[in-house]
């Protein structure tokens, strides 16, 4: 398994400002993803992180919206831009160890836009 | 498209009895199984995967069922206690790690 922290735990937000999400694994693994999940609701990929490279995006998500960054193989970043009442969400960074195939996930960031 | 769902969207049983939590999937490309548990507050926690050349996978207190005739996975928890108390998500993972995820299934244990 892997040990999966995300930064900060929570936070209440204008609308109209960015938040970014820090997403840091006690060891390198091969894959990070970034989930949504509203209120209630289940998981919804927003974007699988790359290393070195730019992320890929699932439909409905765009890159001017939630850009991310994975500058190495531990840590990853996703921002929450010009953010609007429906970002209000938990935001779950999520990883496949190496030599592995079962996705972790981190205790979630909960953001309120008000 | 192609999805993973949950038969019942809520689940009331009382302490010490055994619990079962469906899902029906519809890819039977879909070749690894993972079950995870959501408390209030938390990320989903892994509890039990099974693979698609499996029927069944036992674990501390929980057991998988995997019925690939009728593409159909159950979790099963035995002795539930009020710990138990979660929402449950099933998730295939059928394509080079696209992962998709059920609804969800709220448990609730009753003392």
């Amino acid at each position: 398994s892997a040990v999966i922290s995300q930064k900060p735990s929570r936070d209440i937000c204008q609308r109209g400002t960015s938040l970014t999400i820090q997403c840091q694994v006690d060891s390198q693994v091969t894959m990070m993803f970034w989930y949504r999940q509203q209120p209630g609701q289940s998981l919804t990929l927003i974007a699988t992180a790359n290393q070195g490279s730019e992320a890929t995006y699932e439909s409905g998500f765009v890159i001017d919206k939630f850009p991310i960054s994975r500058p190495n193989l531990t840590f990853s970043t996703l921002t929450v831009s010009n953010m609007s009442p429906e970002d209000s969400s938990i935001y779950l960074c999520s990883v496949i160890p190496a030599r592995g195939e079962t996705q972790y996930f981190g205790p979630g960031t909960r953001l309120l836009v008000l | 498209g192609e999805s993973v769902g949950l038969h019942l969207p809520t689940l009331s049983v009382q302490e010490g009895d055994n619990s079962i939590i469906n899902c029906a999937y519809s890819n039977s490309a879909s070749d690894y199984f993972i079950w995870y548990k959501q408390e209030s507050g938390k990320g989903p926690q892994f509890i039990i995967d099974i693979r698609s050349n499996m029927d069944k996978r036992q674990g501390q207190r929980v057991t998988v069922l995997l019925n690939k005739t009728v593409k159909h996975l159950s979790l099963q928890i035995a002795a539930t206690q009020p710990g138990d108390s979660a929402v449950y998500f099933c998730a295939e993972n059928y394509n080079n790690n696209d992962m998709r995820f059920g609804a969800g299934t709220r448990l609730t244990v009753k003392p």
